[in-house]
């Protein structure tokens, strides 16, 4: 399956965490991506993680990945206004093939408050 | 130029219109996508183009005509579109199965049909 489900809004606080979820059905995915949208803009890569690790840390960002509950989480620590954008979270199936196509969710609405 | 640049940014045409979005990769990747995000939808997936080789997605419309005259190049041309086909239109592109599969988008053109 290639269905990729996350809420459409989270509202947070300036200095507060977010966490924005993502669900997935395909147990076979290998790569899962987090991409952030800024008004205006194309998506830009913010992190991924393989398959088969649990937890990846990149400074103010954390990702959790269960894949027992097909679960992927964003966390990000000491959230910004700058950090108000669309955040979708992607999945990839390489299997031997030479392209990698990637499976979107809707994308989750992040706004920041001051 | 660094990147992936895409032209026009804002693009506005008749349904009897033909028009060209373009397309240019300077990162050396040897695929290359059109992605279509519409309002509340996920991003679908429309073409892939990799060492020549032309992947479609079949719910495409024929009105959307892709072309990849060489791997940094990427064409979408467009003619007797429908008001639904109002959208914004991603390229991307990537190092295809040697890499992490991530994707790395254009800005977007902006597509409005009257």
């Amino acid at each position: 399956g290639e269905d990729v489900e996350q809420s459409l809004f989270l509202s947070v606080r300036e200095g507060d965490s977010s966490v924005i979820n993502c669900t997935y059905t395909d147990s076979s995915s290998t790569y899962l991506y987090w991409y952030k949208q800024e008004p205006g803009a194309g998506l830009q890569l913010l992190t991924y993680i393989f398959s088969n690790m649990d937890m990846k840390q990149d400074q103010r960002l954390t990702v959790l990945l269960n894949k027992k509950d097909k679960h992927l989480s964003l966390r990000i620590a000491d959230t910004q206004t700058g950090d108000s954008a669309i955040y979708f979270c992607a999945e990839t199936l390489i299997r031997g093939s030479t392209l990698g196509r990637l499976y979107f969710g809707r994308g989750t609405q992040l706004t920041v408050w001051p | 130029e660094t990147g992936v640049t895409q032209t026009p940014r804002h693009l506005v045409m008749g349904m009897t219109n033909k028009k060209s979005l373009k397309c240019e990769q300077h990162l050396g990747h040897n695929a290359m996508y059109w992605y279509k995000q519409s309002a509340k939808k996920p991003l679908e997936l429309m073409f892939v183009y990799s060492l020549e080789e032309r992947v479609e997605n079949n719910s495409v419309p024929s009105r959307f005509s892709p072309e990849c005259p060489n791997s940094s190049h990427l064409f979408l041309h467009l003619h007797t579109l429908q008001p639904e086909d109002s959208a914004l239109y991603l390229c991307a592109s990537s190092q295809g199965s040697t890499s992490t599969g991530e994707l790395f988008f254009g800005e977007g053109s902006r597509l409005t049909v009257l």
